[in-house]
């Protein structure tokens, strides 16, 4: 079984603050790939990034960056100097190497209210 | 370009009446999903199409039909629905169901509420 945690349920920030969110991943597979996704108000979710688990090279895209750390099973996402455009719910998702019927496994998000 | 195309963005239906979703892709890919989201709830796999063949049926009631008529295009048919099936339908697609580092691409959704 796989299951993806995000322990914060909603973060408040002031706009141009830096904020971090959390993920945290159970597996059993060595081999797995995790994503992370945004959900505007419109609905819609925005992919934002891949990375396998034999890459835990650390990625900066912008403003974003993301930190993999397999010995924590975690993968947190930073936004530096967030903007009211950041405002969104934001999913944590993991799919493994797990058998040809393997799902998205998404964690319960992550919403983030960024103020002027 | 990553663009899944999702009509109608909004939908009104009552409990008896028939009614279709719609999903498009044209990024060639060969998988296409529908997903099911609840307010402050992560999305829920409903369907899986593979190569045009329904590969995953989630125990979703019947009252839901997929069809996949060609391997751009995705409906989900909709009769005798519940007000509890209010929700966003999502469709997303991906180069290929079976492997799983392909990134799923998600259209904008239909919020649909039932009456």
């Amino acid at each position: 079984a796989q299951k993806v945690t995000q322990a914060q349920t909603e973060i408040s920030v002031v706009e141009k603050e830096d904020v971090t969110l959390d993920c945290v991943y159970e597996t059993r597979d060595t081999t797995y790939y995790l994503f992370w996704y945004k959900q505007p108000p419109s609905g819609e979710l925005v992919f934002l990034i891949r990375r396998n688990s034999f890459d835990e090279q650390n990625e900066i895209s912008g403003r974003y960056s993301w930190n993999f750390q397999k010995s924590t099973s975690s993968f947190n996402f930073t936004i530096t100097a967030s903007q009211v455009v950041d405002s969104a719910v934001y999913f944590c998702a993991l799919r493994s190497w797990a058998g040809t019927a393997s799902k998205l496994t998404f964690g319960t998000g992550t919403r983030l209210q960024v103020t002027l | 370009d990553t663009e899944v195309t999702q009509t109608p963005k909004h939908l009104v239906m009552g409990m008896t009446n028939k009614k279709s979703l719609k999903c498009e892709q044209h990024m060639g890919h060969r998988a296409m999903y529908w997903y099911k989201q609840k307010a402050k709830k992560p999305p829920e796999l409903m369907f899986v199409y593979s190569y045009e063949k329904l590969s995953i049926n989630e125990s979703v009631p019947s009252r839901f039909s997929p069809e996949c008529p060609n391997s751009s295009l995705l409906n989900l048919h909709l009769h005798a629905l519940q007000p509890e099936d209010s929700a966003l339908y999502l469709c997303a697609s991906s180069q290929d169901f079976m492997r799983p580092q392909e990134t799923q691409y998600f259209g904008p959704g239909t919020r649909l509420l039932v009456l």
